[in-house]
């Protein structure tokens, strides 16, 4: 059975850093693609990033293009999303899945809440 | 990039109704990579159509996809209790490659 399990939401404050994991069992990431997505409170879903199974290239939304990078590790079987210059608008929850043209694996989200 | 307009916003229908949900594109969509979501609330979404008709595992019958192009749809044939949820349509690129999600569709009674 594929299981993903985000951690590593929370509160920040605007400016700050936060890194979430996401961790698989039952697939091997490397075999697949990733992908982010986001769902800021009572708003609609919004792809955040993604990485090939290969691991590169990796591939952003405009509105986090340069504040946040996607990675992965093949030894933890783990991939991650380290967030920097966090904003008010990134609050959301955080999904990971695995993609292919179409995401088909979810996990079941981490709330990232940035405020002062 | 490619913009996905869901209609009609939120959809009011009774069990045992059909419910079409529609799903237009700014522009053609690569090899109708298009893809279909439900989600309830508290639920990570829930894949039901992929490649514009073909239903995921596992997901029943009355579930369908239709269109081509830049013009999709989802159909429920007949409405089930646990049918009234959101619907997001999602398109996916690979050069340059990305992807984007419809507004959302409310199905409620």
């Amino acid at each position: 059975e594929v299981q993903l399990l985000e951690s590593g939401g929370g509160l920040v404050q605007p400016g700050g850093s936060l890194r979430l994991s996401c961790a698989a069992s039952g697939l091997t990431l490397s075999n697949y693609g990733m992908t982010w997505v986001r769902q800021a409170p009572g708003k609609g879903l919004e792809w955040v990033s993604g990485i090939f199974g290969s691991g590169v290239p990796t591939y952003y939304a405009d509105s986090v293009k340069g504040r946040f990078t996607t990675s992965r590790d093949n030894s933890r079987n783990t991939l991650y999303l380290q967030m920097n210059s966090l904003r008010a608008e990134d609050t959301a929850v955080y999904y990971c899945a695995r993609h292919i043209r179409y995401m088909d694996y979810w996990g079941q989200g981490t709330l990232v809440t940035v405020s002062s | 990039e490619i913009v996905l307009t869901q209609s009609p916003g939120t959809l009011s229908l009774s069990p045992g109704e059909r419910a079409t949900l529609s799903c237009r594109a700014s522009q053609s969509v690569s090899s109708n990579y298009l893809a279909w979501y439900q989600q309830k609330p508290g639920q990570a979404p829930r894949l039901l159509i992929y490649d514009a008709s073909n239903r995921a595992t596992g997901i029943p019958d009355r579930f369908s996809g239709s269109g081509s192009g830049t013009d999709f749809t989802l159909t429920i044939s007949r409405l089930e209790p646990e049918d009234f949820a959101v619907y997001y349509c999602q398109q996916y690129s690979s050069s340059p490659p990305g992807l984007t999600f419809g507004g959302g569709t409310t199905v409620d009674i």
